[in-house]
């Protein structure tokens, strides 16, 4: 099986740079993904990680350590707009790449 | 992107009724399709997935025969909730592997709000 932790809430400040951290232990490991849901909607995708290392896209960037089974999304200059659940999934080799979706992390920024 | 479409966003049906919902791949074949429900602030569950022509795989505590799911073509999955209840009311999102996408990436439809009174 799998066990996916990230923190169930965080706030920060329009403008600031939030880090949203995610732990992972799975026997199967290939690839590591982070979507955005805003309210009553679908999850869209944000980034994916498969290697070690740094993914940088515009104001979002993803870092992955498999060694350590960590991964975290980075989102600089905060928007309004950001305020959303952001959702750290593991997809699973071992059980026909399936992804398995962490709780979530309520963001909310504040003006 | 591809694009993924689920039909109808919302529904109300009364308990005892049994709901249909549609999953299409729009632009792109997909031989897998998943299923998940989500409760209010909580994450997403996987339910079953489902691979065209054949039966679809339940996860553990999903009750197969009361979440109907047929993946008749490549393009087209629905679940089939029979004998709705209450406690079936949720937000159920289905998503599409796209096997020539590279990163195998699962692209989501747009969810399917459900109320059962």
């Amino acid at each position: 099986g799998q066990n996916i932790d990230q923190p169930t809430e965080m706030t920060a400040t329009e403008g600031a740079i939030v880090q949203i951290n995610c732990t992972y232990q799975t026997s199967g490991f290939n690839g590591l993904f982070w979507y955005q849901q805003h309210a009553g909607e679908a999850p869209t995708f944000l980034s994916y990680n498969v290697l070690d290392g740094l993914e940088e896209k515009g104001r979002f960037s993803s870092f992955l350590s498999r060694s350590k089974g960590y991964s975290y999304l980075l989102l600089k200059e905060l928007q309004m707009k950001d305020s959303a659940s952001y959702l750290c999934a593991v997809r699973d080799g071992n059980a026909g790449n399936m992804l398995t979706f962490g709780g979530g992390t309520r963001l909310m920024v504040k003006p | 992107g591809a694009v993924v479409s689920q039909h109808p966003s919302r529904v109300i049906c009364k308990s005892g009724t049994s709901v249909k919902i549609e999953c299409r791949s729009l632009d792109f074949q997909a031989t897998t399709m998943f299923w998940y429900r989500q409760f209010p602030k909580q994450s997403l569950m996987l339910m079953a997935t489902s691979n065209e022509g054949s039966k679809a795989t339940y996860e553990q505590g999903v009750e197969k025969d009361k979440f109907l799911i047929n993946h008749a073509s490549l393009t087209l999955s629905t679940l089939t909730v029979t004998s709705a209840h209450p406690e079936d009311s949720s937000f159920y999102i289905c998503s599409a592997r796209d096997p020539a996408g590279g990163r195998y990436e699962q692209y989501f439809g747009p969810g399917t709000r459900l109320t059962v009174t």
